[in-house]
């Protein structure tokens, strides 16, 4: 997990609460990820971020948003609209994320968010 | 479209014994394949990935896959399985020009001693 840090580790949260889950690393890369993954669907993109200021929509990004303010930060906050947002979140990042990128991404560890 | 098939969510090999874990894809153009490596409550590691050049890849702690376009697969193996090799294994694919990544479902791989 060498290089990126997401915390908190574990998280619980109230029914129509927002929440907001840390992403940073210390790697220099350009491009950034969030991932929801859920027992046995694998990986689902929420929002990734090219570059400072820029980011997109993945698969299922309704009842998320993200802010990339600085390179070395991606913050996910899961709303209150995100209807069933019990999951593990995993941030992620690459070298360079563009059309012909074929950089690997390397992960954090993960933050287990659990609604109450 | 891109897509991932891990055809297996379980496999089981004993200790000392070869493993092979599945992957088949599907892209409109050429791809890049890769594997990873999830522990219990971790991120995800990265293990090798094709792009182009030599079939077989080799990566990280004794693993290696080989990129067979015929049958559209990517399978990873490894000649001798070790106990801490039980672990969740997830296939992804990128097709030439997408955005970003597409994540198999995870086979979980688990090595008897």
């Amino acid at each position: 997990d060498g290089g990126i840090t997401q915390s908190p580790k574990y998280l619980f949260r109230k029914e129509g609460q927002n929440v907001t889950l840390s992403c940073e690393q210390n790697l220099n890369h350009d491009a950034m990820y969030w991932y929801r993954q859920d027992p046995g669907q694998g990986l689902r993109l929420i929002y990734y971020s090219q570059i400072v200021n820029d980011f997109q929509k993945g698969d299922i990004a309704e009842g998320y948003s993200v802010s990339r303010e600085k390179k070395e930060s991606f913050p996910l906050t899961v709303t209150s609209a995100q209807k069933n947002p019990t999951a593990f979140y995993l941030c992620a990042s690459s070298i360079e994320g563009g059309h012909s990128s074929y950089n690997e991404q390397f992960f954090g560890p993960g933050t287990r968010l659990t609604v109450l | 479209a891109q897509s991932v098939a891990q055809p297996e969510d379980q496999v089981n090999v004993a200790e000392g014994n070869p493993l092979t874990v599945k992957c088949t894809y599907s892209v409109s153009g050429n791809p890049y394949l890769f594997w990873y490596v999830q522990y219990p409550n971790r991120g995800l590691q990265f293990l090798l990935k094709y792009i182009t050049g030599d079939n077989l890849v080799k990566g990280s702690y004794g693993f290696e896959a080989e990129f067979n376009k015929s049958q559209t697969s990517f399978h990873l193996k490894k000649p001798s399985a070790l106990v801490s090799d039980s672990a969740l294994y997830f296939c992804a694919v990128r097709d030439m020009g997408a955005n970003n990544l597409f994540f198999g479902t995870g086979t979980r791989l688990t090595v008897i001693p």
